[in-house]
């Protein structure tokens, strides 16, 4: 099945720095990826998405690339704001399946 | 639109006792809908597949008889713990794909079980 890694664990940044985010994946069937924030005790909400036919895709101060060839991809976060903080996690799917990264807690400190 | 919702938010239960899970999707269909399990500081795992008209697809290592799944209309699926024990107390999140297709995953605000 699908395996994805998910670097770094955990990231501090101060305000108004980058903040980035990577994600590899095993299985070259996968055709969507999408990018989840996670507050404590919350849902995940999806904040931007990439599908296989395109190589990158930016929403205001969020950023993704996909990189097929080497089955990584990543989440750019520009100019970040202490409400940025939060668990980060990335996924990999094939149909409908998501398999998720092991997280990434970031910090934005003021 | 494309709302989730799940009921109950939080459940505390005694060892041995069952609990049941609502997962409703409110304003779309959903011929599939996901269970997922998230310890605290961990990533979401997906428990099983649950599927409209027919029987869950239980991932490797997950108890089908002790996590019994029910998807038994198009808005909604339930989620069983039966003969509860403190190593099941986690956080409870379901996600529903919708039925018209698209990628995206939409999902419930999630159940904390604590089992004492």
């Amino acid at each position: 099945g699908e395996n994805v890694e998910q670097h770094p664990s955990t990231l501090s940044v101060q305000e108004g720095d980058s903040a980035v985010i990577k994600c590899t994946y095993s299985d070259s069937a996968s055709n969507y990826f999408p990018w989840y924030k996670q507050e404590l005790g919350k849902r995940p909400q999806l904040i931007i998405d990439i599908r296989s036919n395109v190589g990158e895709k930016k929403d205001q101060r969020i950023a993704v690339t996909l990189n097929k060839t080497a089955k990584h991809f990543s989440l750019h976060i520009t100019e970040t704001q202490p409400e940025d903080s939060a668990v980060y996690f990335c996924a990999a799917s094939i149909g409908n399946m998501l398999t998720f990264g092991g997280g990434t807690r970031l910090m934005v400190k003021p | 639109g494309a709302v989730v919702s799940q009921h109950p938010s939080r459940v505390i239960c005694k060892s041995g006792t069952s609990v049941k899970i609502e997962c409703r999707s409110l304003d779309f269909q959903a011929t599939t809908m996901f269970w997922y399990r998230q310890f605290p500081k961990q990533s979401l795992m997906l428990m099983a597949t649950s599927n409209e008209g027919s029987k869950a697809t239980y991932e490797q290592g997950v108890e089908k008889d002790k996590f019994l799944i029910n998807h038994a209309s198009l808005t909604l699926s339930t989620l069983t713990v039966t003969s509860a024990h403190p190593e099941d107390s986690s956080f409870y999140i379901c996600s529903a794909w919708n039925t018209r297709g698209g990628y995206e995953q939409y999902f419930g605000p999630g159940t904390r079980l604590t089992v004492t």
